[in-house]
């Protein structure tokens, strides 16, 4: 069935590193992947998204890459801060029937 | 703008009770869906609200409901409780522009404990 995985439950990285959060996807339908980050105690928040016709997107000190060849989905974090300690989700949506599949989520700490 | 409010934040019942949550989505949302998290399962989709119509509907029992009012105003029941149902129970809204992106605004949840 459709899926949405993680490559790592767990992340640690050094305050002022780059880091890189994967995700493998299954659904070939999905138009788009987005990526949410939840702290603790709160409600999971939209980072940024990117749609199934590109293969890089840039935020703020954020970048998504889509490769469809091999169904994998990343989040890189430039120069890692303390705020940025979270679980980090994926999650592909497809328009056609409004669903919606969340990743396991990976949690980000950052060694000071 | 004041974001998805949802009430109560945590609240403890007992098995066989029933409890209802409360979502208010964001001003001119007028999409409302719900999701349950928990350390086991993750983020389950449970239901989607659109215009007080139930759009799309997730794989839980019939015990779980909801509805939409016109203010765009939701709430979710889940009857008949289980130790199974302890979760944090989250609310999302979509705005128009974003239909059809997946981009949720979530509001803080609803900790239920079923002793």
């Amino acid at each position: 069935g459709e899926s949405v995985g993680l490559h790592l439950p767990t992340l640690s990285v050094q305050e002022g590193d780059n880091s890189i959060i994967n995700c493998a996807y299954s659904n070939s339908a999905s138009d788009y992947f987005i990526w949410y980050k939840q702290e603790s105690g709160k409600g999971p928040q939209f980072i940024i998204d990117i749609r199934s016709n590109m293969d890089k997107r840039q935020g703020q000190r954020v970048t998504v890459l889509l490769n469809k060849t091999v169904k994998h989905l990343s989040l890189q974090i430039a120069a890692t801060q303390p705020g940025d300690s979270a679980v980090y989700f994926c999650a592909e949506y497809d328009s056609s029937a409004s669903k919606i599949i969340f990743g396991s989520g990976t949690r980000l700490s950052i060694r000071p | 703008k004041a974001g998805v409010t949802q009430t109560p934040r945590y609240l403890i019942k007992t098995r066989g009770q029933q409890v209802t949550l409360s979502c208010s989505p964001i001003s001119g949302h007028r999409s409302v869906s719900w999701y349950q998290q928990t350390p086991g399962q993750g983020l389950q989709f449970l239901f989607e609200y659109f215009s007080e119509t139930q759009r799309n509907k997730g794989n839980f029992p019939g015990r779980f409901s909801g509805r939409q009012f016109s203010n765009s105003r939701s709430e979710m029941n889940v009857s008949t409780l289980e130790l199974g149902d302890s979760a944090l129970y989250l609310c999302a809204s979509t705005s128009l522009a974003a239909e059809g992106t997946g981009e949720l605004f979530f509001g803080e949840g609803s900790r239920l404990t079923v002793l």
